[in-house]
């Protein structure tokens, strides 16, 4: 049974440009978050996706956008990339909308962003 | 944003000692997570928390939810060197939306 899965392990951009991060959920879970998480701190809560709709968001700029695919898998997509976006992206899942306490997260995307 | 702070930020202990971390925050929830995260990976849930007072255990690890709602506490027992890695609160008024605290790094020498 596979967990949850983020790809690519790494990658590296440059400022201004624009970068999509990928996410399939652990088997049977049908809601997927995204959270940020910056050197030396906690994971921040980004936004979260349930049944292909953005449901709950966190503090962050409309430079931050998602989509959900009818498999539940998602995707992270930053534009206008800064240097501050430089950060381990985490994608965690759970079942059902919910149930973000039981929710399992995947290895993590590293960003970094010259 | 809700303000997490977790304290302390690293320990370095010996094999076999207790270790205690904390977490207080600005407001009150409703349920209190603690994840522990190794190099590489992503957070894995180590004990949650619903209820005020509420004491659990896994194993050598044990968690309580205070009674203010406004904190919580870990302890490890007789540590190993396996304990080794960043541990984070995180708590939530609702269940969709969790804010974690900075993390302790816990260093065990054998």
């Amino acid at each position: 049974d596979a967990g949850v899965t983020q790809s690519p392990t790494h990658l590296i951009k440059t400022r201004g440009q624009q970068v999509t991060l990928r996410c399939s959920p652990k088997s049977g879970h049908d809601t997927v978050s995204w959270y940020q998480q910056a050197l030396g701190q906690g994971p921040q809560f980004i936004f979260q996706y349930y049944e292909e709709e953005e449901r709950q968001r966190g503090n962050f700029p409309d430079r931050f956008s998602g989509h959900q695919f009818p498999n539940y898998s998602s995707e992270l997509n930053v534009n206008a990339l800064l240097l501050g976006d430089s950060a381990l992206y985490l994608c965690a899942s759970s079942l059902g909308q919910g149930a973000q306490d039981t929710q399992y997260f995947g290895p993590g995307t590293r960003l970094t962003v010259l | 944003g809700q303000q997490l702070n977790q304290s302390p930020q690293s320990m370095f202990i010996q094999e076999g000692e207790d270790v205690s971390m904390n977490c207080t925050s600005s407001s009150i929830f409703n349920t209190w997570l603690w994840y522990k995260q190794e190099p590489g990976e992503g957070p894995v849930l180590l004990i949650a928390l619903y209820k005020a007072g509420e004491l659990t255990s896994n194993g050598r690890l044990t968690a309580q939810f205070g009674i203010t709602r406004k904190d919580s506490f870990l302890n490890i027992s007789a540590s190993i060197p396996s304990d080794v890695g960043i541990y984070f609160c995180a708590g939530a008024y609702n269940f969709n939306k969790f804010y974690f605290g900075s993390g302790t790094k816990l260093n065990v020498k054998p």
